[in-house]
């Protein structure tokens, strides 16, 4: 039951330039979250962004939320070779009285080149 | 330092065994989950738990089975009954707040020979 889904699959570009994720879900939602995965490591959470709110900012990345579109970007500005990873969007389903259990997206590889 | 710790970090098993891997995590938090990662692909949920003696199955627990007897750990046991065990799987909590943000340990992946 995949929630969310990730455009583009890969995206190689070079060091200084901007990288841009997109995400789109089915469901109304409580919250999205992204996050970063370096190969073969765990997953960080990097920002959230609720469903009332519009934009968010936190250093270099900008996030994105469109709820009437069921869509959500994010933004990478003056991208770094550090930043090569995978990202994931991650939705909320609600369970119980206790807040919801997040369902991801495919991810998307990005490849800053130096 | 807080964290959560999943071992071992690769692990090889014949077909037909139990493998068993370990979680554990000394944030504090309520709510712990099991998922499966396969190549190109998102996270699937296996299993999770809000509280200590209790879990509750996610999309795929299929061959399966998780404990939940102390707050800090959380193993999951891949049976001999999961047709296609080969993955890395990823142990994760959260405290039971609206946000629902996970913090993940480091993975252990599983290759069946």
């Amino acid at each position: 039951s995949q929630q969310g889904e990730e455009d583009p699959q890969a995206l190689s570009i070079q060091e200084g330039e901007n990288a841009t994720m997109n995400c789109s879900y089915k469901t109304s939602i409580n919250n999205l979250q992204w996050y970063r995965q370096n190969s073969g490591r765990g997953l960080v959470h990097l920002i959230l962004i609720r469903s009332n709110e519009r934009e968010k900012h936190s250093g270099r990345l900008r996030v994105t939320l469109d709820t009437s579109k069921k869509s959500s970007s994010l933004l990478i500005t003056a991208s770094r070779a550090a930043d090569t990873a995978s990202y994931f969007c991650a939705t909320d389903l609600p369970f119980g009285n206790q807040g919801g259990k997040l369902i991801f997206g495919q991810g998307t590889e990005l490849s800053v080149k130096p | 330092d807080g964290g959560i710790t999943q071992s071992p970090k690769y692990l090889f098993r014949k077909e037909g065994q139990n493998v068993t891997l370990s979680c554990e995590q000394n944030l504090n938090h309520d709510a712990m989950y099991w998922y499966r990662q396969d190549p190109g692909q998102g996270l699937r949920l296996i299993y999770y738990s809000q509280i200590v003696n209790d879990f509750q199955k996610g999309d795929i627990a299929e061959g399966y089975s998780v404990s939940r007897e102390k707050k800090e750990s959380f193993p999951l046991t891949v049976t001999s009954a999961q047709k296609n065990p080969t993955a890395f799987y990823l142990c994760a909590s959260s405290i039971e707040d609206d946000t629902g943000e996970l913090f993940f340990g480091e993975g252990s992946r599983l290759t069946v020979l």
